[in-house]
């Protein structure tokens, strides 16, 4: 079952913060971030895991809340190269990513 | 390192017709799994391989048949190709199946006429 993730859609301008928010109804090993630019193959943001360890982004912080299965990719000072849609994919056992739908995010200057 | 490589870029078949696309990769990882990507609707799993000769199905893998018989290739096949099927196809690996990233090939663009 693929997560939900929230809103569909952002616009922000440059300098701009957003929040785009997953959830899944199952328990979860771990949540992936990832960045898609149009016509290209999507590319690694971040990892979550079970018990607060990160991997990923420098500029972009995540949180993952393990009781309620839901994670959060926080994007601070927008930047133009930020515009993509961005996915997030959860573990619920061992081998098996599943993606939510993707928000697509706009910056403009 | 040439990472994870997709074959064909694009291809356009005619319903009925059966057709392979290749995926190889040079990393010695274990994890391996192929997406298809539509308008609206994300990425959504057709199957996945945790290691040689293990293989399991996604999200939606009617259609579709795959196997694992190296590390380093995991071929998808399309049976009896329907326009259903037209879509962006990606393959993926990575080192293992919950802790490390994906690394995705530059996917195969199939429309089925």
């Amino acid at each position: 079952q693929q997560p939900v993730q929230s809103p569909q859609a952002v616009i922000l301008r440059e300098g701009e913060d957003a929040v785009i928010n997953c959830s899944s109804s199952k328990a979860l090993y771990s949540v992936h971030w990832y960045r898609q630019k149009h016509g290209e193959a999507p590319v690694f943001l971040m990892i979550l895991l079970k018990g607060g360890e990160q991997k990923g982004h420098e500029k972009i912080s995540a949180s993952f809340n393990e009781k309620k299965q839901q994670s959060s990719l926080y994007l601070t000072a927008s930047q133009l190269s930020y515009s993509g849609t961005y996915f997030c994919g959860t573990r619920t056992s061992y081998g098996k990513l599943t993606f939510g739908q993707g928000t697509i995010l706009t910056v403009h200057p | 390192n040439a990472g994870v490589t997709q074959t064909p870029k694009f291809q356009v078949l005619k319903t009925g017709q059966s057709m392979t696309l290749q995926c190889a990769q040079d990393m010695n990882h274990e994890y391996m799994s192929w997406y298809r990507q539509d308008p609206g609707m994300g990425l959504r799993l057709i199957h996945y391989s945790v290691g040689a000769g293990i293989t399991d199905q996604g999200e939606v893998p009617n259609g579709y048949n795959v196997s694992r018989s190296t590390t380093e290739d995991f071929p998808l096949r399309l049976l009896s190709a329907a326009p259903s099927q037209t879509s962006v196809y990606f393959c993926a690996s990575s080192s293992d199946g919950v802790n490390e990233k994906l690394f995705f090939g530059s996917g195969t663009q199939l429309s089925v006429l």
